[in-house]
């Protein structure tokens, strides 16, 4: 079955650098693209980009633009979402989550989270 | 705050009907499919409706979507205690060139 694990719990201080691991497994990785959506405490989801499975295209939100890179390793079944420059609002459930396309896209498998804390 | 809105919140009894509004624009469900999540307490989102109103498999047939011009709605029939979560509603944006969800609605079972 579609498995997605992702990395765990990141505490970083304002201003550093995070990278998230998600590890595929079920399927053809390189046939899925794979999006990242995060979570802040008590708030609603917010879509952070998504990444085509063979690394070949990226999109992402515009409030992200320049602080965030999605890249796949398609030898280990894995996507990475790195995020710089880090601020206390970025502190929030990071998840991956697989993007299925028929006609219209959407996300049918989700990683477990990943909390990124982001304190002094 | 999102372009998409959803009320904060919906209940019902056992049994009943429970009906969660979902309004967007032309930009985003006025041309394009809408997608449902559930996303139960402490756990990873899931998707019960995906392209208006198709079901995946495994979802219960309580579960249907439906969307007209620029609004979207999910309906829960024959509510049941484990239905009781957040629901959040989703599609692309050609204005942001990006995918957003709704606020999420907030179901409880009484």
């Amino acid at each position: 079955q579609v498995q997605l694990v992702q990395s765990g719990r990141e505490l970083k201080k304002p201003g550093a650098s995070v990278k998230v691991s998600c590890k595929a497994s079920g399927y053809t990785f390189s046939t899925f693209g794979v999006a990242w959506v995060r979570q802040a405490p008590g708030e609603g989801l917010e879509w952070v980009g998504w990444i085509t499975g063979d690394n070949s295209r990226t999109n992402f939100a515009q409030k992200f633009q320049g602080r965030v890179s999605l890249t796949t390793d398609t030898s280990t079944s894995t996507a990475y979402m790195e995020l710089r420059s880090l601020r206390s609002g970025d502190t929030a459930v990071y998840y991956c989550a697989r993007v299925s396309i028929t006609s219209w896209p959407y996300f049918d498998s989700w990683g477990q989270g990943s909390l990124v804390t982001v304190s002094s | 705050q999102s372009v998409l809105t959803q009320p904060p919140s919906a209940s019902g009894t056992p049994g009943q009907r429970v009906t969660i509004s979902c309004s967007g624009s032309s930009s985003n469900i006025g041309g394009n499919a809408v997608n449902w999540y559930q996303q139960l307490p402490g756990s990873a989102p899931k998707v019960v409706i995906y392209t208006n109103d198709q079901r995946p498999s495994g979802v219960p047939d309580r579960f249907s979507g439906s969307k007209s011009g620029t609004s979207a709605s999910l309906a829960i029939s024959g509510l049941q205690s484990e239905d009781e979560a957040d629901y959040y509603c989703a599609s692309w944006d050609d204005s942001l060139s990006g995918h957003v969800f709704g606020p999420g609605t907030k179901v409880t079972v009484l």
